[in-house]
């Protein structure tokens, strides 16, 4: 299985300062088809997952332009500009190259 | 809007198996591969595995043959089952909607599974 590292597992930031998680994949995450197969979630507390960034960088749906993705091969990183209140929760980066899909523990964000 | 919308027994004995269903609505059912991802009280993500309309699956190998997916594409609904369970299956289980089989995008509401004697 391809094992996912976050750092670090706990975050307390203040409103309206950046923060960083990383994200480190024990093989690379490039495929052949020339796509990264690396996502970032957000769980909110008492909620599923909802996707943040596909594919290294691309933000999903409605996401706010204050996450940001970057990376490559195996080392990856999600980035806030300004932390709100909204952001609390854990954020989880995930795999899907191959089988079985993995998860990263999980990075816990307070403000 | 797609909506996924699970259902299922929230307390089991040990040895006994858990049984889960999902129900979907709104886009496409035949065009995705549709997953299980459970978390353990505390813990993080774990995925069970996948299945399309077809019935071809995919399982996660740390649950050692335990698990069977099933589909029933005129009712657009899929299951779960998990045998011989433990206390270490206590979670919350997830169904989701897979994308170009690369990522989750659409999320049930999560069931407690709580395996107790």
């Amino acid at each position: 299985d391809i094992v996912m590292t976050q750092t670090p597992l706990s975050l307390s930031v203040t409103p309206g300062q950046p923060a960083s998680i990383s994200c480190k994949s024990s093989r690379s995450l490039l495929h052949s088809d020339g796509k990264t197969y690396i996502y970032w979630y957000l769980q909110k507390t008492g909620q599923s997952p909802q996707l943040l960034i596909y594919e290294v960088s691309n933000r999903f749906s409605g996401v706010p332009d204050r996450f940001s993705g970057s990376g490559s091969g195996t080392d990856f990183s999600l980035s806030l500009s300004r932390v709100e209140a909204e952001d609390v929760g854990v954020y989880y980066c995930m795999q899907s190259i191959q089988l079985p899909y993995t998860f990263g523990q999980g990075t816990k964000l307070e403000i | 809007q797609v909506q996924l919308q699970q259902r299922g027994a929230g307390l089991l004995k040990p040895s006994e198996t858990l049984s889960l269903t999902c129900g979907v609505s709104g886009g496409s059912f035949g065009g995705h591969y549709w997953s299980w991802i459970r978390q353990a009280p505390g813990k993080g993500l774990e995925w069970i595995g996948e299945i399309n309309h077809t019935g071809s699956s995919n399982y996660n190998p740390s649950l050692k043959g335990r698990v069977t997916m099933s589909v029933d594409s005129s009712k657009r609904q899929f299951s779960l089952t998990l045998t011989s369970v433990t206390a270490a299956d206590t979670a919350v289980y997830y169904c989701a909607r897979e994308n170009n089989r690369s990522f989750f995008d659409f999320w049930g509401q999560g069931t407690l599974v709580t395996v107790s004697s």
